[in-house]
């Protein structure tokens, strides 16, 4: 099976920092990964499909790079929504999240 | 407006069963894969099952020969019958769509199972 392991798991920031989760899987999956945000007591959202594909709807703030097993969600200019945990997610083989990254208020 | 809403939680002893229930509205479940990802409290999430359009299912490792996927065409509803429950199984369970083969655009709210005696 694919372990998918972020860093950090969690992550002090303020409003208007410029964040970077990386997301590394165990064996190469292509480009096939997502990103979620989930909220306390809320469901998963998806951000980013494909590692670099906005989902519809997402702002433009997020983005993702990377293919083969190393990968980076990036938010350019973070707001107080979006102090949440982000999820990374492979699909190339069976699916496999990461344990999460905690972005929290500093 | 695609919605999914699951229903079927609850507090149960090990080695019960429970049967999870996922409505679905706004698209058609038949025509989608659909997929069962939990939440233990405080955890990370964790896929569990999906059933693809064609009919064909798969499982984790983990609730493999105890949980069963399967779909009612006529009432747009997904389902996850539980058997042989154990305590690591006490999670949020929640049904999610696949827009194309592995990942989740549409989710539940998600319904607690507690296993527990």
């Amino acid at each position: 099976a694919i372990r998918m392991t972020q860093s950090p798991s969690s992550l002090s920031a303020s409003t208007g920092d410029r964040v970077t989760i990386t997301c590394r899987a165990s064996q190469g999956i292509s480009s096939y990964l997502a990103w979620y945000q989930q909220k306390p007591g809320k469901a998963p959202k998806l951000l980013i499909y494909a590692a670099s594909t906005l989902q519809s709807g997402v702002p433009s703030r997020f983005s993702g790079s990377g293919s083969g097993t190393d990968f980076t969600l990036t938010i350019s200019c973070l707001q107080s929504e979006d102090f949440a945990t982000y999820y990374c997610q492979q699909y190339y083989s069976s699916r496999t999240f990461g344990q999460g990254t905690k972005v929290e208020i500093k | 407006e695609v919605q999914l809403v699951e229903t079927g939680g609850g507090l149960i002893q090990p080695g019960g069963s429970l049967r999870l229930s996922c409505a679905a509205s706004g698209f058609t479940v038949s025509s989608n894969y659909m997929s069962w990802v939990r939440q233990a409290p405080g955890k990370g999430l964790e896929w569990v099952s999906v059933i693809y359009s064609g009919g064909s299912t798969y499982y984790a490792d983990s609730v493999k020969g105890r949980f069963t996927i399967s779909r009612d065409n006529s009432k747009n509803t997904l389902y996850l019958q539980m058997n042989s429950l154990r305590a690591e199984d006490t999670a949020v369970y929640y049904c999610a769509r696949e827009p194309g083969i592995g990942l989740f655009d549409y989710w539940g709210q998600g319904t607690l199972v507690t296993v527990s005696s």
